[in-house]
């Protein structure tokens, strides 16, 4: 089993949709977690971090659950400019990338 | 000003060639890393320094060694360049390992013919 999976996609939604992606992890002893931002032949870009209490961050939100170990990231209103692809990344001493969920927002 | 600068942005090279890549940040972080990126978009660690001691070293062929000078600065030098060795290579700076996340550099596209 993969140390960090997520659904590789891709996501196709039209402008204003909403929508969720979900990763999950295997490594219990899992502190930190965080959500990255790749634009095609571009280098990730942090998008957000996640805390055990949820975050938002405008049209973001990012949720933890420990006890089912899997972390999501929620898009509302999306936006053509939301198109890329969306890495999370699990740390337990040593940061991990899922493969990345590719998401395309369409006119 | 750029704050993780990795250097050249692209490199075309023939198998057995010998080459480095550079990589400078100026945020002041303690620890740097190299990411390869392959054909199939999977990002995976190769390297890992803090202060310029080496803290992760994930299985990769031995032709590959990194070098950090001093905490703003963390090369990587290839030897005997392999085809299967042709992917995107990111560098990457953080404050505290696995806290704060990382900034990572532009990338540098490696094709080896």
């Amino acid at each position: 089993r993969k140390e960090v999976e997520q659904d590789p996609g891709p996501f196709n939604v039209p402008e204003g949709a909403t929508v969720a992606f979900n990763c999950t992890y295997s490594n219990s002893a899992s502190q930190s977690f965080f959500w990255y931002r790749q634009d095609c032949r571009k280098e990730p870009k942090l998008l957000m971090s996640v805390y055990s209490s949820g975050n938002e961050d405008g049209r973001f939100t990012a949720q933890l659950n420990r006890a089912s170990q899997y972390i999501s990231l929620l898009i509302r209103d999306s936006k053509l400019s939301d198109s890329a692809t969306y890495l999370c990344v699990v740390d337990a001493g040593k940061s991990t990338f899922g493969d990345g969920t590719t998401l395309t927002v369409k006119p | 000003d750029t704050a993780v600068s990795q250097t050249p942005k692209y490199l075309v090279t023939q198998m057995g060639n010998d080459k480095s890549i550079k990589c400078e940040q100026n945020l002041g972080h303690d620890t740097m890393y190299w990411y390869k990126q392959d054909s199939k978009k999977f990002l995976k660690i190769m390297f890992s320094y803090n202060n310029k001691e080496l803290i992760i070293n994930e299985t990769v062929p031995n032709r590959f060694s990194p070098k950090s000078p001093d905490k703003a600065h963390l090369n990587l030098h290839i030897n005997s360049l392999e085809l299967g060795d042709s992917a995107v290579y990111f560098c990457a700076s953080s404050q505290v390992p696995g806290t704060y996340g990382y900034t990572f550099g532009s990338g540098t596209r490696l094709t080896v013919v």
